[in-house]
């Protein structure tokens, strides 16, 4: 059974550069899935980042994708956010998510989520 | 402002039918999620109207024109959280998710 693990600082000063890391366990990063991060800002709802697919092709939600930029490590089955020029608006909690391929793709499993707070 | 239109909130007592509705989907299919604050998101319904193992069949969905709705027949207790739909809007080149529906158990 696939799980996903977030990981990373909790605290980014505004202006930095937000980063994380997903590791998936019980399957492996190289499987017909794209890898996604989405993100719940406190009290608002869900908003998709973006993905990725083990051959290195990404998507970015065009409202993020000047300041996002998402990879993996099949070595280490895991994949990464990074999310630069940061400001208070970017304060939320960081899902990784496996992202099932369909018609429209769905998402299963979840990470547990992980809050990333911005703020001197 | 999320693409896709739910309630803020709807409520029922113990054995209750509640139906949360999604409005905006276009003619996508609908997936739906349950969260509870604090954990992990969970695959409620895909594709309309499907349930993955291990989801009560309590839970139902269906799709309607330009509408989706989730529908929890016999609410319980435990079904007390946040409701998520999810489609994609080639438009916007992304995934979207609705605003969230709080249901709570009376």
């Amino acid at each position: 059974q696939v799980q996903l693990q977030e990981s990373g600082p909790g605290l980014v000063k505004p202006s930095g550069t937000l980063s994380l890391t997903c590791v998936v366990s019980g399957g492996s990063i190289t499987s017909n899935n794209w890898w996604s991060w989405v993100r719940q800002p406190p009290g608002k709802g869900l908003e998709w980042i973006g993905q990725i697919y083990y051959s290195g092709s990404t998507h970015y939600n065009p409202s993020l994708e000047s300041r996002v930029t998402i990879s993996l490590d099949k070595s280490k089955n895991q994949f990464s956010l990074n999310l630069t020029s940061v400001t208070a608006a970017d304060t939320a909690v960081y899902f990784c998510v496996r992202e099932v391929p369909s018609g429209i793709n769905w998402f299963d499993p979840w990470g547990q989520g992980t809050l990333v707070t911005v703020s001197s | 402002q999320p693409v896709l239109t739910q309630p803020p909130s709807v409520s029922g007592a113990p054995g209750q039918t509640v139906t949360i509705s999604c409005t905006g989907t276009r003619s996508n299919t609908v997936h739906w999620y349950q969260h509870l604050p604090g954990t992990a998101p969970r695959l409620l319904i895909y594709s309309n109207n499907n349930r993955p193992s291990g989801v009560p069949d309590r839970f139902s969905g269906s799709k309607s024109g330009t509408s989706a709705s989730l529908a929890i027949t016999g609410v319980q207790a435990e079904d007390e959280a946040d409701y998520y739909c999810q489609s994609y809007y080639s438009s916007l080149s992304a995934s979207v998710f609705g605003g969230g529906t709080k249901l709570t158990v009376l």
